[in-house]
């Protein structure tokens, strides 16, 4: 199906540990997003991309990398996994409308990546 | 900042019912504003998204209102059915596409 793809769906740390998430998306969007969903907190934005090549900080950055060598994926990566990044992590894709970045549709999420940092 | 708070935290109605979801933000210089369904342990489903020069949109049962002026947008939800308990949230959107979400209505809907 077309749409979002994040691997992996599940996965335990130990502390200090490293991973990379991955999202792929095959509607051609132009911008893609990570954001984290935690209890009592909402979804927040951790990094998002405009285009290939292109990355920016989003609201809560500390602790992650991301890349986005193709225009299809974009990758999270946690260097040294911490407690604190216990979380659930989404990726989403979007497009701008016909009248430029003044308005966007077509958002996508995943199904989500529940990360555990024990 | 942006802050996008959602009223109320959650809502039990009988089946049949029609309801209203509202959603407030702080800074009314959004391009958007786009309501989502989630189901336990699932991602988010798009339900309506209103561009910033709309004043609604509709699709089936569900109708999304935005008032930039008041910082409001409602989702009203008309003949309510079990299958659409869920978490509800609301996300403003602003440059590049970037989201602020609202912490979300649990709605439950009782037969």
């Amino acid at each position: 199906n077309a749409g979002v793809t994040q691997t992996p769906k599940f996965r335990v740390l130990k502390t200090g540990q490293s991973m990379t998430l991955l999202c792929a998306q095959d509607m051609n969007h132009e911008y893609m997003y990570w954001y984290r969903q935690d209890p009592g907190m909402g979804l927040r934005l951790i990094h998002y991309s405009v285009g290939e090549g292109t990355t920016a900080k989003g609201e809560v950055p500390d602790g992650y990398n991301v890349s986005r060598l193709k225009k299809q994926n974009f990758l999270l990566g946690l260097e040294s996994a911490a407690p604190s990044q216990t979380s659930v992590y989404f990726c989403a894709s979007s497009r701008t409308t016909p009248s430029g970045a003044q308005g966007f549709y077509g958002y996508t999420f995943g199904s989500g990546t529940r990360l555990t940092v024990v | 900042k942006q802050e996008v708070t959602q009223i109320p935290a959650a809502l039990s109605v009988p089946e049949g019912e029609n309801l209203v979801l509202n959603c407030s933000f702080t800074d009314s210089a959004i391009y958007n504003l786009q309501w989502f369904r989630q189901d336990p342990g699932k991602g988010l489903t798009s339900l309506l998204l209103i561009q910033s020069s709309q004043r609604e949109q509709t699709s089936g049962r569900l109708n999304a209102s935005l008032d930039k002026s008041s910082g409001r947008s409602t989702l009203y939800i008309a003949a309510s059915q079990p299958g659409d308990s869920a978490t509800y949230l609301c996300a403003g959107g602003t440059s590049y596409g970037k989201l602020t979400f609202g912490q979300g209505t649990i709605l439950t809907v009782h037969p």
